[in-house]
């Protein structure tokens, strides 16, 4: 079973609406990562950080996605104003810090958009 | 941009059979190389990664590297109906984050 633990699996959401998910990333691991893997299993990276600090962010994140990573609570990733193009498998991925390292997921929120 | 590709994109094999999947992948610059493997409605996990060219087994399973080709491969002996599954290759830089091909289906029949 998977270390990393990701809620909810799945939501729902109207387009426009604000859709949230969290994840608990590995325990040890500092670095956590966002990805989106559409259904076509595309794996667009968002964003990653390393504590609480962001290391890197693409511009779609940059725009409607918001995401923090806040010491002593779980990491989250959070849509503004949902899109029916948002509708995927959001995975949250763990490491160590450095890069080289092995990405550790959880097994997804699903989001869905209607 | 990296851009890495798989192939094919579904296989179907028989139980027993040898298995080769395929990923390229188009900046010389990349340094870290894996293979993971994800089972339907599943995390992704690791199966294996190499670092520098050539070959390394784990196991029933082989990865091979030729960067110069821009080309990595994974190998299964002996498949397994329980190899049925999604495998992803993933390619990074120093510093930058994982890329991903968009998967090789593979169906190992008994």
């Amino acid at each position: 079973n998977s270390k990393v633990i990701q809620t909810p699996r799945y939501l729902v959401k109207g387009q426009g609406q604000k859709a949230k998910m969290r994840c608990i990333p590995e325990k040890g691991h500092p670095v956590v990562f966002w990805y989106q893997q559409n259904k076509n299993n595309e794996f667009k990276f968002l964003i990653n950080f390393q504590n609480q600090e962001v290391l890197q962010q693409i511009d779609m994140t940059e725009k409607r996605f918001s995401a923090e990573c806040p010491s002593n609570s779980p990491c989250s990733l959070e849509i503004q104003s949902s899109e029916a193009g948002d509708s995927a498998l959001y995975l949250c991925a763990s490491s160590r810090t450095g890069t080289g390292n092995t990405l550790y997921f959880g097994e997804g929120s699903r989001l869905i958009v209607v | 941009q990296q851009n890495v590709q798989q192939s094919p994109e579904s296989l179907i094999v028989p139980e027993g059979a040898r298995t080769s999947l395929n990923c390229t992948f188009s900046d010389s610059a990349s340094q870290y190389f894996w293979w993971y493997r994800q089972h339907s409605g599943k995390a992704p996990k690791a199966l294996m990664s190499i670092f520098s060219n050539g070959e390394k087994e784990e196991g029933r399973f082989t990865i091979h590297l030729n960067k110069a080709s821009l080309h990595f491969s994974l190998h299964i002996r002996d498949s397994q109906p329980s190899d049925s599954a999604l495998y992803l290759c993933a390619v990074s830089g120093s510093g930058t984050y994982q890329r991903f091909g968009t998967g090789t289906k593979l169906q190992v029949v008994p």
